[in-house]
């Protein structure tokens, strides 16, 4: 199966700031990969898909980079909604995996 | 408005079984992939099963797929999840997820809120 290992695990930040989370495949999953945040209680709700695709609806704050191992998605400019936990997930072949998770929290 | 609703979690002890169901609504359900994905307390998502729409491709994790069955019935627009022999370790919610397709892609583009799965004695 393809592990996927994000980082930070949690992070703390203000609104206004901009965060990056990271998140990397045991293998090379070329650009087969989602961005999901999640709120206490409630479902993840998909964020960006293909690495770099925003999902309709989703604030132009968000974006998503990279390729093969290594992608990340960034925030710019945090707001109060915007605390949450992150999950990225890949789809580039069965299982679909999904990362640990990173935690957004207010500073 | 275009959603899923899980049902039928529930408490069972180990051992036992639970049928879950996975009710479609405001789209055409014979154009997608189904998948179920859970989430034990406090842990991350872990991917459970997944049945295309005419039924002919069922995958199932490894460790799990000589104890849970996937099965859909498109003139109800559902998709249901049968689990036999239940262990504690099987304790999370369960989530029905559409799969959509956007050339060369696939993604998890919209989630039900869940259904609660305890198993305990």
């Amino acid at each position: 199966d393809i592990q996927m290992t994000q980082s930070p695990a949690s992070l703390s930040a203000s609104v206004g700031d901009s965060v990056t989370i990271s998140c990397r495949a045991s293998q090379n999953i070329g650009t087969s990969l989602s961005w999901f945040h999640q709120k206490p209680g409630t479902s993840p709700n998909l964020l960006v898909y293909s690495t770099s695709n925003l999902q309709s609806g989703v604030p132009s704050r968000f974006r998503g980079s990279g390729s093969g191992t290594d992608f990340t998605l960034t925030i710019s400019s945090l707001q109060p909604e915007d605390f949450a936990t992150y999950f990225c997930q890949q789809s580039y072949k069965s299982p679909w995996t999904f990362g640990q998770g990173t935690k957004v929290e207010i500073k | 408005d275009v959603q899923l609703v899980e049902s039928g979690g529930g408490l069972v002890k180990p051992g036992g079984s639970l049928r879950l169901s996975c009710a479609a609504s405001g789209f055409t359900f014979l154009d997608y992939t189904i998948h179920w994905v859970r989430q034990a307390p406090g842990k991350g998502l872990e991917w459970v099963s997944s049945i295309s729409s005419s039924s002919n491709y069922r995958k199932y994790a490894d460790s799990l797929k000589d104890r849970f069955t996937i099965s859909r019935d498109n003139t109800k627009k559902s998709v249901y999840l049968e689990m036999n022999s239940l262990r504690t370790e099987d304790t999370a919610v369960y989530y029905c997820v559409r799969e959509a397709w956007n050339y060369p892609h696939w993604y998890f583009d919209l989630w039900g809120r869940g259904t609660q799965v305890t198993v305990s004695s």
